[in-house]
């Protein structure tokens, strides 16, 4: 089945520091990322899609120079959290849909528990 | 836009009973329907969807849900709880030909011995 990595798992960082999160598709291509964030016990909030070669799309109210995406390859986003702030701190889940799916299926990464000092 | 509604934040059932999750719909446009299950400190693993075929869908770990058009639901069900089923479950719904996700607010599932 298809799988999405995201590395790393768990983060530590001081305050005013960037932290850059990965998410791979590992066994298919996808033009289309997908950012979210998860307060705990709380539901998932889309931040941005990210489509590969192009600039992301962000959601009302996330700050793009704060949360800066790059999709660069069919396999590959980053997403940077720019001079964190302990605010930031949360678990940011990625998704990819597969290019050869027509239903609009999002596979998920196990998510990244970003901890802001 | 679509949107989902989940309701009830919390459901508690007993080891062996009947598992009920509701999940209400809006869309404007023929959705296709996702329910997702989160264990602590994972990301989400799908259970079913439905995608305009059988109206209703078997998924994983014997779970089901049913699409019904005229009450806009797709409520997800179990005839017997496992103790393994503790998680938190997300309904979300997506347009037909757009790529936008929407998840309902979560509803965490217990299962009492």
């Amino acid at each position: 089945g298809a799988v999405v990595s995201q590395h790393p798992s768990r983060v530590i960082c001081k305050s005013g520091t960037s932290v850059k999160i990965e998410c791979r598709s590992l066994d298919f291509q996808a033009t289309t990322m997908f950012w979210y964030r998860q307060f705990p016990k709380q539901s998932l909030m889309l931040m941005a899609t990210s489509n590969e070669g192009s600039k992301a799309t962000y959601e009302q109210g996330v700050e793009k120079d704060k949360f800066l995406i790059n999709h660069a390859s069919l396999t590959l986003s980053t997403l940077t959290v720019t001079s964190a702030h302990p605010e930031d701190s949360s678990f940011y889940i990625c998704s990819a849909r597969d290019l050869s799916q027509t239903y609009n299926e999002q596979f998920f990464g196990p998510g990244t528990r970003l901890t802001v000092l | 836009a679509q949107s989902v509604t989940q309701l009830g934040s919390h459901v508690s059932v007993s080891e062996g009973a009947l598992v009920l999750l509701r999940c209400n719909y809006s869309s404007s446009v023929p959705p296709y329907l996702f329910w997702y299950v989160q264990y602590p400190n994972q990301g989400l693993q799908l259970l079913l969807k439905y995608t305009s075929a059988a109206t209703l869908v078997k998924g994983i770990n014997g779970f089901e849900a049913e699409f019904k058009k005229s009450e806009t639901s797709f409520h997800l069900t179990k005839p017997s709880a496992h103790m393994s089923d503790a998680a938190e479950y997300f309904c979300a719904v997506s347009a037909t030909f757009n790529n936008d996700m929407r998840f309902g607010a979560g509803t965490r599932l217990t299962v009492k011995p």
